[in-house]
C-alpha cells in the first residue's frame, strides 16, 4: 500500500451508534489530520496531530474523537452524531507541520448519520 | 484573518479549449500556495505548489499557476481542457507554523463534448 489510505470508504450510522473511521499513512510523515467536508463548504480542519501528540482541535464538538497510536495510524472515534455530521471526512498527512509542507489526502470515508 | 477566495463556484468549457480558473488570497506573508484536484467520490490530489523562486510553476496533468503577488493572486491554467479533467478544484495557502492549510471553497469544473 503506497499514500494514505482509509477506511471504511462508506458508512451509516444511527445517531446512538458508535463507530470509527481508520486512516493509515505509508509515507513516513510525522503529521496527520482530519477534515470534514461538506457540501458546498470549504474544507474544516478538525484535527491536527504531530508526533502523535494533538496540536490543533479546531472547536470541534466532543462527540468526535480523535485518536493517534502512532505516526502512522489516525483514528476518529464517532459517538451520538447528529444528521449534520453527514460528510466526506478526509484524512491527510504532511512531513511535518511547516507551512510548506505539502499534505497528502487519502480518499475519504462518506459518512451519513440517520 | 486569511482566507481564500474562488470566484467561480461553477465553470464549463468545451474539450481542447483553454482554461484558467481563478484563486485569490489575503495572508500578511509571503504564502505558500497550492492547487489541489478532487474527482468525484476521491481524496484530494496535488496538483501544483509555489513556495518561492520562479512564479510560474509547472504541475502534473498539464496544469501550471502563476503566483502574482500584486494581485494577491494563484490562478490556475491550462492550454486544452481533456474530458478527463472535470472535476472540482481546490485553491489553499500554507502557513509557515502549525500545518494549517486554509482552502477556498472550490470550483466545479465540466468539460462539453
Amino acid at each position: 500500500e503506497t499514500g494514505v489510505t482509509q477506511t471504511p470508504r462508506h458508512l451509516v450510522m444511527g445517531m446512538t451508534n458508535k463507530k470509527s473511521l481508520k486512516c493509515e499513512q505509508h509515507l513516513g510523515h510525522n503529521a496527520m489530520y482530519w477534515y470534514k467536508q461538506s457540501a458546498k463548504k470549504p474544507l474544516e480542519l478538525m484535527f491536527v496531530y504531530s508526533l502523535e501528540e494533538r496540536v490543533e482541535n479546531n472547536s470541534v464538538p466532543s462527540r468526535f474523537s480523535p485518536e493517534c497510536p502512532n505516526s502512522s495510524h489516525l483514528f476518529l472515534h464517532l459517538h451520538t452524531l447528529q444528521p449534520e455530521d453527514s460528510a466526506l471526512y478526509l484524512c491527510a498527512s504532511s512531513p511535518g507541520l511547516a507551512g510548506r509542507g505539502t499534505q497528502y489526502f487519502g480518499p475519504g470515508t462518506r459518512l451519513l448519520v440517520l | 484573518a486569511q482566507s481564500v477566495t474562488q470566484p467561480d463556484i461553477h465553470i464549463t468549457v468545451s474539450e481542447g479549449a483553454s482554461l484558467e480558473l481563478r484563486c485569490n488570497y489575503s495572508y500578511g506573508a509571503t504564502p505558500y500556495l497550492f492547487w489541489y484536484v478532487q474527482s468525484p467520490g476521491q481524496g484530494l490530489q496535488l496538483l501544483l505548489k509555489y513556495f518561492s523562486g520562479d512564479t510560474l510553476v509547472q504541475g502534473i496533468k498539464g496544469f501550471e499557476a502563476e503566483f502574482k503577488r500584486s494581485q494577491s493572486s494563484f490562478n490556475l491554467r491550462k492550454p486544452s481542457v481533456h474530458w478527463s479533467d472535470a472535476a472540482e478544484y481546490f485553491c489553499a495557502v500554507g502557513y509557515n507554523q502549525g500545518g494549517k492549510l486554509i482552502f477556498g471553497q472550490g470550483t466545479e469544473l465540466s468539460v462539453k463534448p
